[in-house]
């Protein structure tokens, strides 16, 4: 068990620019979840997928980010044009579906700098 | 929708004193609650999670939490502070697989 890895760890981009973060989840965990944290605050939910399937999409999530996990193994978020209020920390984590509830593994984040 | 408030932003203790972390739900069905630690420029760590078994829950590192229904509360606690235990520290509740954090604890040890 490998723990959940993301890369890369830091990004610094200009206003405007696309950018791509990849997250590979522990193996046999079937869910793989994003979250935004901005500093001072708690992560929030962005998306999530079972397998490949994206299952749900938080209304933070606007039509400049996309996410796929095309294989049901490592999944990317991209940005396109960059904001500066999209400098947060994403985070990941993957779980395996389980009853009542599934337990998630954070991964380190990606910090990302919009200037 | 269940969601968690954390009391107080910053907690700071000394060396070897109890750390008290608090939390509190809203829900009116049982709740699954964790507590999570996030060291600087890392990613989360989990604590301890309550899923209804048992009402005290112990986690890692010495950490326990007690689920207390008439209370609607979920503090964590350590005996005895250890500077290692300074960092970040997030009370979260599930809704539908998702995680619903609080806005976070911020401790630090004293020596």
């Amino acid at each position: 068990d490998t723990g959940v890895s993301q890369n890369p760890r830091h990004k610094i981009t200009k206003r405007g620019q696309n950018v791509t973060f990849r997250c590979d989840p522990i193996s046999e965990h079937n869910r793989l979840y994003w979250y935004r944290q901005t500093l001072g605050q708690g992560p929030e939910f962005l998306t999530y997928f079972q397998n490949e399937a994206q299952l749900e999409k938080s209304r933070l999530l606007s039509d400049r980010f996309s996410a796929e996990r095309p294989k049901g193994s490592f999944s990317t978020l991209e940005i396109q044009r960059t904001e500066q209020g999209d400098s947060a920390m994403y985070l990941c984590a993957s779980s395996l579906l389980d009853y009542p509830t599934d337990t998630q593994y954070f991964g380190p984040g990606t910090r990302l700098t919009v200037l | 929708a269940q969601s968690v408030t954390q009391l107080g932003s910053h907690v700071s203790v000394s060396e070897g004193a109890l750390v008290l972390l608090r939390c509190n739900y809203s829900s009116s069905v049982p709740p699954y609650l964790f507590w999570y630690v996030q060291y600087p420029n890392q990613g989360l760590q989990l604590l301890l999670k309550y899923t209804s078994a048992a009402t005290l829950v112990k986690g890692i590192n010495g950490f326990e939490a007690e689920f207390k229904k008439s209370e609607t509360s979920f503090h964590l606690t350590k005996p005895s502070a250890h500077m290692s235990d300074a960092a970040e520290y997030f009370c979260a509740s599930v809704n539908d697989y998702k995680l619903s954090f609080g806005a976070g604890t911020t401790v630090t040890v004293r020596a």
